[in-house]
């Protein structure tokens, strides 16, 4: 099974409008966290919010917040009054369990392309 | 500079060419990242360094060497590569990779092309 299921490959938005991006997640673990990040076409991989397992509150970073729902695995991502140069890809990502060199290995989705419409 | 900076950021080489990337870190911290990104694939993590000691070695051929010289500095050397190698090559780095709250931050990548 997909650890981070991202299943809309691509959105639109009217620019000014609140737009919110899917994220489902597999893990058997209590303790994790989730993450997502910006890419815009220049290829740097921007982070953008955090959201920790144990957290009882969604996570806000400006006119980010991400939608927590831990009994359904889903950490889903929402911009609010959206702007142009939100166009993006955008990816849902996971820390969870330990490899034997004692990280904690990040799993990344496949991103959602989000096209901000003037 | 701030940041994660990567060098160069476009690189055409054959398949018999020797070429370097390179990555620097200037936010302190201790561990660094090799992931490649290939069109519609996830981020493949390649390798992983914490405290210039290699943690992590995702099953990466061995035409690729990563080298971490200090925790502010990540090459990753190329060596014979294929053509399927072409992909964005991105370098991220965080403080503590041990810790579920660790964030990576990452370079703007190198867009490797191979002929």
């Amino acid at each position: 099974a997909q650890k981070i299921t991202q299943t809309q490959p691509g959105m639109f938005v009217q620019e000014k409008e609140a737009v919110t991006l899917d994220c489902t997640y597999d893990t058997s673990d209590q303790s994790y966290g989730l993450f997502w990040y910006k890419q815009p076409s220049s290829g740097e991989m921007i982070f953008l919010i955090y959201q920790g397992s144990y957290d009882e509150q969604n996570a806000t970073e400006g006119r980010y917040s991400l939608n927590f729902q831990k009994a359904r695995k889903s950490a889903n991502l929402v911009i609010s009054a959206s702007q142009l140069g939100d166009s993006a890809m955008y990816f849902c990502a996971m820390r969870e369990g330990y490899s034997s060199g004692g990280y904690q290995k990040v799993t990344f989705g496949i991103g959602t392309k989000l096209q901000v419409i003037p | 500079e701030t940041g994660v900076t990567q060098t160069p950021r476009h690189l055409v080489m054959g398949m018999t060419n020797k070429k370097s990337l390179k990555c620097e870190q200037h936010l302190g911290h201790n561990a660094m990242y090799w992931y490649k990104q290939s069109a519609k694939k996830p981020l493949e993590l390649m390798f992983v360094y914490n405290f210039k000691e290699q943690t992590e070695n995702n099953s990466v051929p061995s035409r690729f060497s990563p080298e971490c010289p200090n925790s502010s500095h990540l090459f990753l050397h190329l060596h014979t590569l294929q053509p399927e190698d072409s992909a964005l090559y991105l370098c991220a780095s965080s403080q503590a990779p041990g810790r579920s709250t660790d964030t990576q931050y990452f370079g703007p990548g190198t867009r490797l092309t191979v002929l």
